[in-house]
């Protein structure tokens, strides 16, 4: 099975539409963070979480809000979506090995499109 | 947090060594240097790190100067499915943050 997983995979949903994007690991690692990324375009960074109760911004939060529900669980909400909006969205961990926090392990992603 | 500078697109043949280089011109004295690899559709993957000289893994090798404001990542002998982009990252042991940037979109030909 795999380590980091994200439902669903494909999502088509209309404008003004609250949708929610979960992430689950079993890796047991402290941080979990939420990517976008667009066509042509590198990841960037929506919101990342250092433990249960440390939830913090990235470049691109508006219009986004997250839950971490448990250590292995992370969701990503958009609110009231909009077309531009639409994008791949990646889930990742990362743990404490070897002194420092060295690899991000990267979900298979969720493609979401907001018509 | 120090920003990269990369090139957007590399074209090889199979069989060559492949050098991408990243510019990190502002990094820190407690920056390490990460490298990603990610197909398409898929998540980013963890190549290679190092913080100085040279690192060697089973995959690629990371050389690094001493005044550590850039450095190299040489991908040997690389084959079709080497054909992916290629992120550098800087961060510290903490890692707080990763800035993935664009990328250099490596294509192989054969």
């Amino acid at each position: 099975d795999a380590d980091v997983t994200q439902t669903p995979r494909n999502r088509i949903t209309k404008t003004g539409k609250r949708i929610m994007l979960e992430c689950s690991q079993t890796k047991g690692h402290d941080r979990m963070y939420w990517y976008r990324q667009d066509p042509g375009l590198g990841l960037r960074l929506i919101y990342y979480s250092f433990d249960v109760k440390d939830i913090n911004k990235g470049e691109i939060s508006d219009g986004y809000s997250v839950s971490r529900q448990a250590q292995a669980k992370f969701s990503l909400s958009l609110e009231s979506a909009i077309p531009n909006q639409t994008a791949l969205y990646f889930c990742a961990t990362s743990g404490f090995t070897g002194g420092i926090y060295n690899e991000q392990f990267f979900g298979p992603g969720t493609r979401l499109t907001v018509l | 947090l120090a920003k990269t500078t990369q090139p957007i697109s590399m074209d090889s043949y199979e069989g060559q060594e492949v050098n991408i280089t990243c510019s990190h011109n502002n990094i820190a004295t407690n920056d390490y240097i990460t490298w990603y690899q990610q197909f398409p559709s898929q998540g980013p993957r963890f190549i290679i790190q190092g913080y100085k000289t040279k690192v060697t893994n089973e995959v690629a090798s990371l050389f690094i100067p001493a005044d550590r404001k850039s450095s190299t990542l040489s991908l040997p002998r690389v084959s079709l499915s080497d054909t992916a982009v290629y992120y550098c990252l800087v961060g510290d042991e903490n890692f707080n943050k990763f800035y993935f940037g664009s990328g250099t979109k490596l294509n192989v030909k054969p």
